[in-house]
């Protein structure tokens, strides 16, 4: 089945940091993907999303882009602040799931110092 | 625009114990979503609904039953509580069932099971 996975957490960084997260998935048919931040005490946030291959999704200087040929799509930003602090998770939604639901890797927690 | 809105916040609940967490959205929103979050893991479905009337197990759906009986609310009943309930849990929703749609959720219910 579809599943996703994600580097293992949590990611520290200081200010200014060049960040990537790294994100692959399987899927049996052609899903959309998206990256969600959950910040402490919240819900998921969409941060941004991609629905085709080649797409490059962007939101708040975060930045990812669907690669098929490597089934991935990472996500990254070239300077950091405190305020990215926060759990990420990559997800992906294919219709040929029930309910078109989606579909989570673990979540990587990044925390940034200043 | 209060998007999704769940209650309560936080529950700590005995064994065997029942309750019913809310969930109700404002942007006429067709599919509706529950998730729960165990510690260091993504979400898993537990159940969804695509329309009022209609609802279908997800892929953790024992212990839980859901009702749609209008657009806007869809809540979760846990009839027996157990330990292995003790999580948070996410209600979302999506226009439709199109792969890209995102998904909004609520800020989430902490459910303690003693």
């Amino acid at each position: 089945g579809d599943s996703v996975t994600q580097m293992e957490g949590p990611v520290t960084l200081s200010e200014e940091a060049f960040l990537t997260i790294n994100c692959t998935y399987t899927a049996t048919g052609y899903p959309s993907l998206f990256w969600y931040v959950q910040y402490p005490g919240e819900g998921l946030q969409l941060l941004l999303k991609a629905t085709k291959a080649d797409d490059k999704g962007s939101n708040k200087g975060f930045e990812a882009t669907y690669r098929k040929e490597t089934t991935s799509f990472h996500l990254e930003k070239g300077s950091v602040q405190v305020s990215d602090s926060a759990v990420y998770f990559c997800a992906l939604s294919d219709q040929a799931q029930a309910g078109t639901a989606l579909i989570f890797g673990k979540g990587t927690t990044l925390s940034v110092s200043s | 625009n209060a998007g999704v809105t769940q209650t309560p916040k936080f529950r700590i609940l005995k064994i065997g114990q029942s309750m019913t967490l809310q969930c109700t959205q404002d942007m006429n929103h067709n599919y509706m979503y529950w998730y729960r979050q165990d510690p260091g893991m993504g979400l898993k479905l537990i159940y969804y609904s695509v329309g009022a009337g209609i609802t279908d197990k997800g892929e953790v759906p024992n212990g839980y039953n859901v009702s749609r009986s209008t657009t806007e609310d869809f809540p979760l009943r846990l009839e027996l509580a157990a330990p292995s309930q003790t999580s948070v849990y996410f209600c979302a929703s999506s226009y439709s069932g199109d792969s890209n749609q995102p998904q909004h959720f609520g800020d989430g219910t902490r459910l303690s099971i003693l």
